[in-house]
């Protein structure tokens, strides 16, 4: 079945430190790519996109490309802070029977100090 | 913001009652989701709608019903609640035109004793 594979943490950093949080992933079909960002107590938020190889999606500073080579999408900031310290997630999402059923990978918490 | 509001935010609960929890949006998105999240499992995807009295189960249903009589309100059942649905319940929704959950609510704690 589809599966997304994170990288376990947390990654813990100092401010303004670059930030990589590997993603790969295995789907039958030819998924869109999303990454999500949970802060505490709060539910979760799509962060960004991809739907086709070689796109990059960006948001906030972030940014990942859609790597069909290497199954990968890995989330990329260059300069973090304290503030985007939260759980992010990687996600997929293939057509089903008409619809799109997203799968979530485990979360990987990043936590940034000053 | 989108708006989805999740009621009740927290419950405590015994084994074998049944519990139900809302989900309610005021943005008139077709598609509406169900997730639980657990540490070392992420989200977990437990029914959805894509319209009213159209709903479909996901990886993690059994012990779960819904349903979805109008399109703003998504309810999600546990007919006789057990220890292991203890949990965080999401209730999440998809922009116009779009069904990837792009919106979540803030969240259901549910503790079953």
């Amino acid at each position: 079945g589809d599966s997304v594979t994170q990288m376990e943490g947390p990654v813990t950093l100092s401010e303004e430190a670059f930030l990589t949080i590997n993603c790969t992933y295995t789907a039958t079909g030819y998924p869109s790519l999303f990454w999500y960002v949970q802060y505490p107590g709060e539910g979760l938020q799509l962060l960004l996109k991809a739907t086709k190889a070689d796109d990059k999606g960006s948001n906030k500073g972030f940014e990942a490309t859609y790597r069909k080579e290497t199954t990968s999408f890995h989330l990329e900031k260059g300069s973090v802070q304290v503030s985007d310290s939260a759980v992010y997630f990687c996600a997929l999402s293939v057509a089903s029977g008409g619809s799109y059923i997203p799968t979530f990978g485990r979360g990987t918490s990043l936590i940034v100090h000053p | 913001d989108a708006g989805i509001t999740q009621s009740p935010r927290h419950k405590v609960t015994e084994t074998g009652t049944p519990v139900t929890l809302r989900c309610h949006q005021t943005e008139n998105h077709r598609y509406m989701y169900w997730y639980r999240q657990d540490p070392g499992h992420g989200l977990r995807l437990i029914h959805y709608s894509y319209g009213v009295k159209d709903t479909d189960k996901g990886e993690v249903s059994d012990g779960y019903s819904v349903s979805r009589s109008k399109t703003e309100d998504f309810l999600l059942t546990l007919e006789s609640a057990t220890s292991s649905q203890t949990s965080v319940y999401f209730c999440a929704i998809s922009d116009p035109g779009d069904s990837q959950p792009q919106h979540f609510g803030d969240g259901t704690r549910l503790s079953i004793l």
